[in-house]
């Protein structure tokens, strides 16, 4: 199985914010990454797929980058609406496509 | 529009099997370009893949789980299903399902709202 590192477990940030998580996978995946935003008692969505686009109707303020074994979700601007907690998942090894532990935005 | 449902029951004993059924609207489960997928989440917990059913009814599951776990599908429903044997208290989680391009390239774009199942006596 491809293994995720994902990073920090938790962040606190301010409405306005420039804030980075980090995702590592154990073997190359190429772009096959994606960013879930999941908020407290709903299913996640996804954010970027293939580690770098945007999905249809996702706020610009959110970006990916990244490719091989190390991958970068950015929210340029932090709005209230962010506070949630995101998961990379990779798609590249058939299965299990396994996501990472997740990141948990919080007010500071 | 496509929406995913779960049911099944909320309550699971100890050791007894869990099974629940995800109804597809909007789409097919015989689809070629899908992995009909089942997720789960325990309380507080992150995401864990348990695996996936694809229109030929192939199947792939969680190496963690395959001596357990079971996901079979009814065309004529237009629903797939998970069956998780054995189960502990381990197992008590979220469970969704959802819909993953078969191609790996644009992540998991529909989910279900998920499901409570709760193991114990």
């Amino acid at each position: 199985d491809i293994q995720m590192t994902q990073s920090p477990s938790s962040l606190s940030a301010s409405v306005g914010d420039r804030v980075t998580i980090t995702c590592r996978t154990s073997q190359n995946i190429g772009s096959y990454l994606h960013w879930y935003q999941q908020k407290a008692g709903k299913a996640p969505k996804v954010l970027i797929y293939a580690a770098s686009n945007l999905q249809t109707g996702v706020p610009s303020r959110f970006s990916g980058s990244g490719s091989g074994t190390d991958f970068t979700l950015t929210i340029s601007s932090l709005q209230p609406e962010d506070f949630a907690t995101y998961y990379c998942q990779q798609t590249y090894s058939d299965f299990p496509r396994t996501f990472g532990q997740g990141t948990k935005v919080e007010t500071k | 529009q496509v929406q995913l449902q779960e049911s099944g029951p909320g309550l699971v004993k100890p050791s007894e099997t869990l099974s629940l059924t995800c109804t597809i609207s909007g789409d097919s489960v015989s689809s070629a370009n899908y992995y009909w997928t089942w997720i789960r989440q325990s309380p507080g917990k992150g995401l864990e893949w348990l695996g996936c059913i694809y229109y030929s009814e192939n199947t792939n599951y969680n190496p963690s789980l395959k001596s357990r776990v079971t996901i079979s599908v009814d065309k004529s429903k237009n629903q797939f299903s998970l069956k998780l044997s054995s189960v502990t208290a381990a197992d008590t989680a979220v469970y969704y399902c959802a819909r993953d391009r078969s191609n790996g390239w644009y992540g998991i774009d529909y989910w279900g709202q998920g499901t409570l199942v709760t193991v114990s006596s």
